[in-house]
């Protein structure tokens, strides 16, 4: 079936160091799944941080970067410095298809970054 | 984008007793999702439910433990039945929006002693 993995956390980071965070998916149902990541920031719901729909192409946001690679089918998820303020829980996802609802979620990543 | 609402926010509850945990939208949408998520897991859909009609159930979840109403198109209600300690988690509702991204609630953290 479809599943997601990503790095276990909690991961701990200082302020202004580089960060990635990995993902590789399974996509049974379709050879290119639409990708995404998803973050919760404590005290709130979670929320579309990036997503890159075409294989190949590098989605971004608040400084955060995914390439979705369908040759290795990861979608790491990479800063270049963090701040203290990026402490949250990521989660990268995949929806088999553009019509379809069904999101599946990876376990999701603590991150924890030290002023 | 859409924002939901859900309300409580965190409930304690005893078993066997029924709690209801509910879901606004600030627009209108055909249709929302109610996801589970036990501590350290990955949200798990429950259920799709559209106005009107009754909801989708995904496997391992059912309308008698589950039922969830939809009576118009920013509303849904979860109700969790004769709750028990392993029905401890938090609950999600959401909305998709184009290119199937999905739009959450801030989630109703539920613990059942």
């Amino acid at each position: 079936g479809d599943s997601v993995t990503q790095t276990e956390g909690p991961v701990t980071v200082s302020e202004s160091e580089s960060l990635i965070i990995n993902c590789t998916y399974s996509a049974t149902s379709i050879a290119y799944p639409n990708l995404f990541w998803y973050v919760r920031y404590p005290g709130e719901g979670l929320q579309l941080l990036l997503k890159v729909i075409t294989a190949g192409q590098k989605g971004s946001s608040r400084g955060f970067e995914a390439t979705y690679n369908k040759e290795t089918t990861s979608f790491h998820l990479q800063k270049a410095s963090v701040q203290e303020s990026d402490s949250a829980v990521y989660y990268c996802a995949l929806v088999p298809d553009t019509n379809a609802y069904k999101v599946i979620f990876g376990k999701g990543t603590h991150l924890h970054v030290l002023p | 984008s859409v924002l939901l609402y859900q309300k409580p926010n965190r409930d304690i509850c005893q078993s066997g007793t029924s709690l209801k945990i509910q879901c606004v939208a600030d627009s209108q949408v055909v249709s929302m999702f109610w996801y589970q998520q036990f501590q350290e897991q990955s949200l798990m859909l429950m259920a799709t439910a559209n106005e009107g009609s009754e909801a989708t159930y995904e496997s391992g979840f059912t309308k008698d433990k589950f039922p969830i109403s939809r009576p118009n198109l920013t509303f849904s209600t979860l109700t969790v039945n004769n709750a028990r300690p392993g029905d401890s988690s938090i609950y999600f509702c959401s909305s998709s929006g184009v290119s199937a991204e999905q739009f959450f609630g801030p989630g109703t953290r539920l613990t059942v002693l």
